[in-house]
Parts: C-alpha cells; sequence; structure tokens
C-alpha cells in the first residue's frame, strides 16, 4: 500500500460547481497537511496548511482533516477556470524538514 | 520579489553526458531540496540540505549529485549514471524559523534525453 493515496482524475466540472479533492494516508504520525496547485510546466505553490484535524478555511477553499480515518480533504466554492490544475496533497511528521510525503496529484478540469 | 528561480526551463542531455540543473533562492532560507517528478508518481526526494556545506541522500539520490557551497544556491548534477534521468526537477526550500510556510517551489527544469 502506497503511504499517500489520491485519486489522479482527471475530474472534469463545469464552472460554478462545488470541488472535493481527497487523498487518504497510512501513517498516523503525520500531523501538518497540506494542499498545493500546480499549473502546467509550473512548480507547486502551497494552497493550505493545516496542523492536526479539523477545518481550515481560505477563501473558496477548505482543508478538512480526518485523522482518526486517515482522510484529508480539499473543497473548492464556486469553481472557476482558473482552478483548473494539478492538486497535491502532501503530509509530514514535523512542520519543516525532509520527510514531506507528496500524492501523486489530482488533475481538474473547470469547464466554463 | 523573493522566490526561488530554477534554471533552464529546458535540457537536454545526450547519453554519457552529466548535466548541472541550477537552483537559486533570496528568500534567506536553510534548508533546500530537490525533487524528481514523474507523471503518475508523487515527488520524489532526492537530496536535500539543512545547511551550507552540509547535504543528505533522499529517497533516490543513485546517479544525482549536489553541492551547497553558498546559502543561496544548490545546484543539482544528474551523471551518465542515472539511466531514466527523463522527468520534471523541482526545487524547493524551507525556513525552520518559518512554521507557516512549509516548502516554496520553484517553477523547474524539464530534462530530457537527445
Amino acid at each position: 500500500q502506497k503511504e499517500v493515496e489520491q485519486d489522479p482524475g482527471p475530474l472534469s466540472v463545469p464552472e460554478g460547481a462545488i470541488v472535493s479533492l481527497n487523498c487518504t494516508y497510512s501513517n498516523s504520525a503525520f500531523q501538518y497537511f497540506m494542499w498545493y496547485r500546480q499549473y502546467s510546466r509550473k512548480g507547486p505553490e502551497l494552497l493550505m496548511y493545516t496542523y492536526s484535524s479539523g477545518n481550515k478555511e481560505d477563501g473558496r477553499f477548505t482543508a478538512q482533516v480526518d485523522k482518526s480515518s486517515k482522510y484529508i480533504s480539499l473543497f473548492i466554492r464556486d469553481s472557476q477556470p482558473s482552478d483548473s490544475a494539478t492538486y497535491l496533497c502532501a503530509m509530514t511528521r514535523e512542520n519543516y524538514g525532509q520527510n514531506f510525503v507528496f500524492g501523486p496529484g489530482t488533475r481538474l478540469s473547470v469547464l466554463p | 520579489d523573493g522566490g526561488i528561480t530554477q534554471s533552464p526551463k529546458y535540457l537536454f542531455r545526450k547519453e554519457g553526458q552529466n548535466v548541472t540543473l541550477s537552483c537559486e533562492q533570496n528568500l534567506n532560507h536553510d534548508a533546500m531540496y530537490w525533487y524528481r517528478q514523474d507523471p503518475g508518481q508523487g515527488l520524489r526526494l532526492i537530496y536535500y540540505s539543512q545547511i551550507v556545506n552540509d547535504f543528505q541522500k533522499g529517497d533516490i539520490a543513485e546517479g544525482y549529485s549536489v553541492s551547497r557551497e553558498k546559502k543561496e544556491s544548490f545546484p543539482l548534477t544528474v551523471t551518465s549514471a542515472q539511466k531514466n534521468p527523463t522527468a520534471f526537477y523541482l526545487c524547493a526550500s524551507s525556513s525552520y524559523r518559518d512554521s507557516n510556510q512549509p516548502q516554496h517551489f520553484g517553477d523547474g527544469t524539464r530534462l530530457s534525453i537527445l
């Protein structure tokens, strides 16, 4: 079993839809959880960063962590064509250093 | 503007050739990292460095080498021993003091075989 699993997509939604992106993981020691957005031929850009379980909201984005189920989600409300990108989840035991584990990414297309 | 600059954007390697990918950051970050990204796989760590003149192997270091002579710079050499070098290479940096920004990434170098 891979340490972090993520549905690769591609996922296509109409503009204005609510998007749910998900990752599952196997290591219960993970405490810090991140979502990155990566546009084609660009580097990942940090979107959301959360510690332990709970929800965090930033504009149209909400990150949710359920440590008991080892499951994290990113919700995008009122999705826009500019949200079309690959979304990577990442997690780690400590909030710095080399022990980040990344999911393979979900490719999202938001159609106008 | 603060950030991480990777160059070149595209690089081609001939058989038996070593090539060097550049990574420079002006974020005053202590730690720097090199990742390899292949389709359908998560980022895999090649090398990382937490301070100048010190670096450690990551999960897939074979066929690669690095140096860290300056805080701002962390070049990666893909040697001829790396038999499958075609990939997207990403450089990242982080600061132990800035816990809200775990890793910043550059815009990558795409390496292909001629």
